[in-house]
């Protein structure tokens, strides 16, 4: 069975600082990778997605992401938040398997993200 | 262009009744997935809907069921209601090999 970690709940930063976000994940196959992100009052949005080739992403708004096969990782990153990134942000894996559909995502706990101005 | 809408947005229910929860897809999507966001925890997948058949299933009793209507629009009924089942139920649309979901707002169960 496919599982999602993500290491921290709430992450707590100043504007212009680093952020890096933990993902691993769990499963005994190839998968499709996925960042999503929830702004407040906003509904959830794809961040950015790793399928396959360069295992460095990048997604809108300045996110970048780092596929790491050996530690089955994906983690988010971004050289310097500004206050408007504060929003509830989750990784999530969909086992590649030939014609299914993506829809069936294995989603983790979620990070909530406050920025400071 | 309408993206995803639920229904109701909030609705309270008594434990042993059964509800209906609807979804209307974003323009142009032929897929349905449902979801179950316990409070402090991510989404978890229940079904999928493509051409009004189930076509993926997670890991939910068969309490909870669904249904596709020619117009690609979905129900999520819940029977027979727990105190567990309390959640936000996200709705997702996307073609049936789109990559990218697009999440309505979501309808607040409370189960008392």
């Amino acid at each position: 069975a496919q599982s999602v970690s993500q290491h921290n709940h709430h992450v707590i930063l100043s504007e212009a600082a680093s952020l890096e976000l933990g993902c691993n994940y769990s499963y005994g196959g190839t998968v499709n990778l996925f960042w999503y992100v929830q702004y407040p009052g906003q509904h959830l949005q794809l961040l950015l997605k790793y399928f396959s080739g360069d295992p460095l992403v990048k997604g809108i708004k300045g996110f970048e992401a780092e596929f790491i096969k050996s530690k089955f990782s994906f983690n988010l990153r971004k050289p310097s938040v500004q206050w408007s990134d504060t929003a509830e942000y989750f990784c999530a894996v969909n086992g590649r398997a030939g014609g299914t559909s993506y829809g069936k995502l294995t989603f983790g706990q979620g990070t909530i993200l406050t920025v400071h101005p | 262009d309408a993206g995803v809408t639920q229904s109701p947005t909030h609705l309270i229910k008594t434990r042993g009744q059964q509800v209906t929860l609807r979804c209307s897809p974003k323009s142009g999507h032929d897929t349905v997935s449902w979801y179950q966001q316990a409070l402090g925890q991510g989404p978890q997948f229940i079904f999928q809907y493509y051409e009004e058949e189930e076509r993926q299933r997670g890991n939910f009793p068969d309490r909870f069921s669904g249904h596709q209507f020619p117009n690609y629009s979905s129900e999520l009924n819940v029977n027979a209601l727990l105190l567990g089942d309390s959640a936000l139920y996200l709705c997702a649309s996307s073609t049936y090999r789109g990559e990218k979901l697009f999440f309505g707002s979501g309808t607040q169960l409370s189960v008392l």
